[in-house]
């Protein structure tokens, strides 16, 4: 059974571009949540779907910020006109209820 | 706010000592407690976790104990390799909500052979 998978890997963009990350969950499961680190900090949520819902959006910032989990085909986390302070490392997690696993991440450079 | 922080941001032992590794939460409504382990460019990977009606649970090699009287979380690692050497987040939960994680900052492990 393959892991959660995230690409690409790295990502880097230029100030004003659109970025999209990739997530496939694990097989089975049907929840998926997206995380934000930045260098030497903890993981902070930005939001979780279900397939075809969003559930909790709470952590996402209002503006250039979209997330999807179609009912085929990987999550999707969208950012719009990237500025320096979207560079990061997002990493999704999938669940089938509570204990979540985590991708390798998504590092993204915006020049 | 919600907040999961961590009393030391560093810890450096030699390989076969036994670490401590600690959190303090904030959140006194948090239910479900979880030690994660991440490696330079990894993402974070399960180690173990405990409920709020528990005061300790044990792994191979890893021990976790809460105390909701303080708001304290730790993790202990016995003798420790240097394939421990990794960051170390605490990871809290509420649940009845969506269940998202509330991080803290992380402690750096490192083992010196």
């Amino acid at each position: 059974n393959a892991g959660v998978m995230q690409n690409p890997r790295h990502l880097v963009r230029r100030r004003g571009q659109e970025a999209r990350l990739r997530c496939s969950p694990m097989k089975g499961h049907s929840h998926v949540y997206w995380y934000r680190q930045l260098p030497e900090e903890g993981l902070k949520f930005m939001v979780y779907l279900q397939k075809e819902n969003i559930i909790d959006e709470s952590g996402m910032p209002k503006e250039r910020f979209s997330a999807e989990f179609p009912k085929e085909g990987p999550s999707i986390l969208r950012i719009q006109q990237v500025v320096r302070g979207d560079s990061a490392a997002y990493f999704c997690a999938s669940s089938p209820q509570s204990e979540q696993y985590f991708g390798p991440g998504t590092r993204l450079t915006v020049t | 706010g919600e907040s999961v922080g961590l009393h030391l941001p560093t810890l450096s032992v030699q390989e076969g000592d036994n670490s401590i590794i600690n959190c303090a939460y904030s959140n006194s409504a948090s239910d479900y407690f979880i030690w994660y382990k991440q490696e330079s460019g990894k993402g974070p990977q399960f180690i173990i976790d405990i409920r709020s009606n528990m005061d300790k649970r044990q792994g191979q090699r890893v021990t976790v104990l809460l105390n909701k009287t303080v708001k304290h979380l730790s993790l202990q690692i016995a003798a420790t390799q240097p394939g421990d050497s990794a960051v170390y987040f605490c990871a809290e939960i509420t649940q009845g909500g969506s269940e998202k994680l509330v991080f803290g900052k992380g402690t750096k492990l490192t083992v010196n052979p």
